[in-house]
Parts: structure tokens; sequence; C-alpha cells
């Protein structure tokens, strides 16, 4: 079955860097593109973009692109989001999702990213 | 791209019928069959139980159901039960290669 577990919760202090994993299981992880998600405390879901596992190539959303880098280790089937210069807004649950149409049906837990001095 | 404009709440007796609407343009909603739904619990992730306009994955109750007229997609949970309290996201594929969501719609059983 189809499994993505996501790296655990982090702290962080403004303009430091956090890089969270997703590594999937229970498919071949380059038939799927990866998604991210961001949802913010109380607030709803953002899309923030998509890496294409087969050859690499990242779409960022609108208000995703400069410190927000997703990138792949296909080798142990793992996607990453990095972000850097983290500020305070960046606090929130983000999420991996693969897609292989045009729907996002399975789901990492979330790991929680919380930016505070 | 803007987010999909959704209620932010809709309430219903158990056993009752509700639907709520996710508004979008021609760029995205009304530009293609690629509206899904997704279900969220407090603290879990979230849950396909719409896609394509109108499909149900497996395992997902017939008590939901989508549809679209336009530039706007419909869910209605048919037999509410207790259960169904979460929120409730639309997205749409759009025309710039891109998802979006809509804003969620905040779903209570009295």
């Amino acid at each position: 079955q189809v499994q993505l577990v996501q790296s655990g919760s982090e702290l962080k202090k403004p303009g430091a860097s956090v890089k969270v994993s997703c590594k999937a299981s229970g498919y071949t992880f380059t038939s799927k593109g990866m998604n991210w998600v961001r949802q913010a405390p109380g607030q709803g879901l953002e899309w923030m973009g998509w890496i294409n596992t087969d050859t690499g190539n990242p779409t960022y959303a609108q208000g995703f692109t400069g410190r927000f880098v997703f990138s792949l280790d296909t080798s142990v089937s793992t996607a990453y989001l990095q972000i850097s210069s983290l500020k305070t807004e960046d606090t929130a649950v983000y999420y991996c999702a693969p897609s292989a149409d045009y729907y996002f049906d399975y789901w990492g837990q979330g790991t929680l990213v919380i930016v505070s001095s | 791209q803007s987010a999909l404009t959704q209620p932010a709440s809709v309430s219903g007796s158990p056993g009752q019928s509700i639907t709520m609407s996710c508004t979008g343009t021609s760029s995205d909603v009304g530009g293609y069959n690629y509206v899904c739904w997704y279900q969220q619990h407090p603290g879990k992730a979230p849950k396909l139980i719409i896609y394509e306009v109108s499909n149900r994955p497996s395992g997902v109750s017939n008590r939901f159901s989508g549809s679209k007229s336009g530039n706007t997609a419909s869910l209605t949970i048919s037999g509410l039960q207790a259960e169904d309290e979460a929120d409730y996201y639309c997205n749409s594929y759009t025309n710039s290669n891109t998802w979006v969501f809509g804003g969620g719609t905040k779903v209570t059983v009295l």
C-alpha cells in the first residue's frame, strides 16, 4: 500500500533554514509527481508546487519562489522541501502528496515547522 | 492564481442533506473536469473524497456526491452524520498547469 512518511516537527529561529523529507513506498516513486501543500495554523490548504520525480524539474506556485526549493533522492524514494531565510509566517504544517493524475489520492502525515525567536 | 471561493461554513442536522459550493473561473473550475474535494478532520491530513468532479475513490461513502455547472462545482453530503463534521476543500487544475485550492468550508452537524 502507498505510504508517505514525513520527517518530524521542527523548531527554527527566523533566518534559519529547514529541510523537510517525504519518503514514499508502495509505488514506483518516479511514476507520480510530488506535490507540496502548506497549511498555516487555523488556515486553509495552499498548493506550493510540485516536482517531476522523473526529470527532477520543479514548478513553484506564486508566492513560493526564491526561498523554497524542491529536490529529490530517487535512490531512496524521497522528496525534500527546503525553506531558507525562515520567517515567522512560514510557521505551518507542510504536506507532501503524490499525483499521477489530476488529484492527490495519498498524503503524508504532515510536518509542523514552527519559526519563532 | 486566486483561491477558489467556498462558503466559510455550512451546517445541518443529522440525516439532512447539505450542499457547498466552490466557485472559480473559466481558467480553472470551468475549463476542466479536474475538480476534486478533500475532507480534513482536525489534526489530520486531508482525504480525497471526490475526484474529476463526481467520482468517488474506493471506500468513500456514496453519501458524498459532486457536480459542476459552469465555473461552480458543488459537493453534497446526504444523510448527514456526526462523523461528517470536518473541513472540506475543493481543488482544481488550472490553465497554468498548476493547482488551486478553495478557502475551505467548515461543516457543523447540529
